[in-house]
């Protein structure tokens, strides 16, 4: 079976802080992940993917997650906080086998920066 | 060129109505998913379409949810006898193909049922 476990509902930075939102998930074969991010009152847009090749994948906007199968994570990361990029942010796996169609998502994070 | 596509963008009904949401999916994308975002959560899987094969039902909440796709492209989520707790974002996604490949989402339709 397939699940994400996003363990921070809400995160609050201040702005040019580093920013960590954790994810874990769970598959029984070898996962793609992704990073999608949710602006308000605008469609979820692609962050960033993992799809077997290097561990630490880098995504737009300054951001990155790195693969780390030991501890089935997937945590997302940036150096600095920027304003636009408070959103809500959703891990998402999705795996081969019998539900290899299906892309399973986290509940979501909620970013806030702070001026 | 074009994006996933949604109409309407937002739909107001009256309990016990049907509805029909329509997707234009990305020209060339062979699979097209549906998931629905209630206020505050993830997003929950509905179904799936890969080419010509059989969709995958297996997220439908109840038999009053069903979908098709005509023609391998567009495709349309009918509620029947719509309920409160149907009042959700409704969201559309293609894909190039099935499995690790990235999903482009359409901006949604809110449903809300009075």
């Amino acid at each position: 079976a397939q699940s994400v476990t996003q363990l921070d509902s809400h995160v609050s930075v201040s702005e040019g802080t580093p920013v960590l939102l954790r994810c874990n998930y769970s598959s029984s074969y070898s996962p793609s992940l992704f990073w999608y991010v949710q602006h308000p009152n605008k469609g979820l847009q692609l962050l960033l993917k993992y799809t077997s090749a290097a561990t630490l994948v880098k995504g737009i906007n300054g951001f990155e997650a790195e693969f780390k199968k030991s501890e089935t994570s997937f945590h997302l990361t940036k150096p600095s906080a920027h304003m636009s990029d408070a959103a809500e942010y959703f891990c998402v796996v999705s795996a081969g086998g019998s539900t290899g169609n299906q892309f399973y998502f986290g509940t979501g994070t909620s970013l806030t920066v702070i001026p | 060129g074009a994006g996933v596509s949604q109409s309407p963008s937002n739909k107001v009904t009256e309990k016990g109505k049907d509805v029909e949401l329509r997707c234009d999916p990305i020209s060339g994308h062979t699979a097209l998913y549906w998931y629905r975002q209630s206020l505050g959560q993830g997003l929950e899987f509905l179904i799936y379409f890969q080419g010509n094969s059989a969709p995958d039902k297996s997220g439908l909440p109840s038999d009053r949810f069903s979908a098709e796709r005509t023609g391998g492209s567009v495709s349309t989520l009918t509620i029947q006898r719509t309920q409160q707790e149907d009042s959700a974002v409704y969201l559309c996604a293609s894909s190039l193909e099935q499995g690790g490949y990235e999903q482009f989402f359409g901006p949604g339709t809110r449903l809300t049922v009075l």
